[in-house]
């Protein structure tokens, strides 16, 4: 059983496209994060939620606490963007729970 | 300032050696966090560290693994006797409070083989 469920687990978009990434959770949680892993293998956090959305440049992260539900998206998508994209659900306790990852490529 | 850092960056081990991975918190940073990505998979939670207590080590997959951390500083993760099911990248993050709260900085990882 998988706490956290990502869709699609692959994407491939061309450059300028609008992205939609999904993160739906089983467990009540305190906070959800996406991460961001590059090619190489480091990984990034890009946002930290518990309500609401939050945007930071080309960016939006929003979740909705009562469907247990998070979507991330990517505006105007840009070959630099090809990461593998981490919902990471956080119950009370410190114990994380993450998706399987949602692996984006944007071809220019 | 400086960010996490892991050392070795790579280690190769033959197997039923045991292996010690080095974590270097951002400074000043109290929580601390190890995780496992094994190839092709998704990243596991093993254990975190509020100062230097551990109070929750669920993620530990068998009792060959263990970690300590002294006081707000440097982390080490013991892995007894490896097996090769223990090859994956082992990942070191650190937050100013608890990640539940804080956004999370990670290092670059262990890649570790057991031959």
């Amino acid at each position: 059983k998988n706490e956290v469920e990502q869709s699609p687990q692959n994407l491939t978009a061309q450059e300028g496209e609008f992205i939609t990434i999904n993160c739906s959770y089983s467990v009540g949680i305190s906070a959800l994060h996406w991460l961001q892993q590059h090619p190489g293998g480091g990984i990034v956090s890009l946002f930290m939620l518990s309500s609401g959305k939050k945007k930071h440049g080309r960016l939006i992260a929003t979740i909705n606490i009562q469907e247990k539900h998070s979507s991330l998206h990517i505006t105007a998508s840009h070959p630099r963007d090809s990461a593998v994209y981490i919902c990471a659900v956080a119950p009370a306790g410190n114990q994380f729970y993450f998706g399987t990852g949602t692996s984006l490529t944007v071809i220019p | 300032g400086a960010g996490v850092s892991q050392s070795p960056s790579n280690k190769v081990t033959e197997k039923g050696k045991d292996v010690e991975l080095r974590c270097d918190p951002i400074s000043g940073h109290t929580a601390l966090y190890w995780y496992r990505q094994r190839l092709g998979q998704g990243l596991e939670f093993l254990i975190y560290f509020q100062g230097n207590s551990a109070p929750d080590k669920s993620g530990l997959p068998s009792d060959r693994f263990s970690a300590e951390r002294t006081g707000e500083s440097v982390s080490t993760l013991t892995i007894q006797r490896t097996q090769q099911e223990d090859s994956a990248v082992y990942l070191c993050a650190s937050s100013p409070g608890l990640a539940v709260n804080n956004e999370q900085f990670f290092g670059p990882g262990t890649r570790l083989t057991v031959l």
